[in-house]
């Protein structure tokens, strides 16, 4: 299953509202993830099946979507969001991930 | 806590082999499925491969099948990836991560990663 993500990169400013968006080539119900990942580091899971915030995560993100295409949304960005957030589909394996979107300060 | 540690990465010629490890502490090993993920310098993520928390099931990304091998000894808390016939565009940083309990997809707790460079 191909994961299209969309934009590869975005730039915005503390305050905005950001969207990414994943495309899955086919139906996934509601079997995506997203992850953060800081430059260097390891990454870190975000939101769980479409929209199971994980704990210790602020409020501020949030998923949506099913079947083929899904979104992640960033209320109110803080300057410790930027970074790269990455989809991935747990339909069936082979698991699969997005291409990345970069978030960077405007 | 959880903490995973990945070991292993250096320099390898192409067509060699290489083994990574990663060392669990802080959950019970045997409980949980676990991955590994790659990530190419300056590129995004690949799932390379999963086995099952009895190490009984494993599966692979299209791009590493038949290469590389998963496998566990839970006696030692320890996942290994055994790569074989490596080839330059299996360059990347490898992290090692442990699937949630009842959703083995879903990657709750990763390593920092360890880097293999295959180059003549």
């Amino acid at each position: 299953i191909q994961m299209t993500q969309s934009p590869s990169s975005l730039s915005a400013s503390v305050g905005d509202r950001v969207s990414i968006t994943c495309r899955a080539s086919q139906n996934i119900k509601n079997f995506v993830n997203w992850y953060q990942q800081k430059p260097g580091k390891a990454p870190k899971l975000l939101i769980s099946t479409t929209s199971n915030l994980q704990s210790g995560v602020p409020s501020r993100f949030s998923g949506s979507g099913s079947g083929t295409a899904f979104t992640l949304t960033i209320n109110s960005l803080q300057p410790e969001d930027f970074a790269s957030y990455y989809c991935q589909q747990i339909y069936m394996v082979p698991s699969t991930f997005g291409q990345g979107t970069r978030l960077e300060i405007k | 806590q959880v903490q995973l540690e990945e070991s292993g990465g250096g320099v390898v010629q192409p067509g060699r082999s290489l083994k990574l490890s990663c060392v669990a502490s802080g959950f019970i090993f045997s409980a949980y499925d676990m991955h590994w993920v790659r990530q190419a310098p300056g590129k995004g993520l690949e799932w390379v491969a999963v086995t099952s928390n009895d190490g009984n099931i494993q599966h692979y990304g299209d791009s590493v099948k038949g290469r590389l091998t998963i496998s566990r000894d839970n006696s030692d808390n320890t996942l290994f990836l055994h790569m074989s016939s490596l080839r330059a565009d299996d360059t990347a940083t490898y992290f090692c991560a442990r699937g949630r309990r009842g959703d083995w997809l879903i990657l709750e707790n990763w390593g920092q990663g360890t880097l293999v460079t295959v180059s003549s």
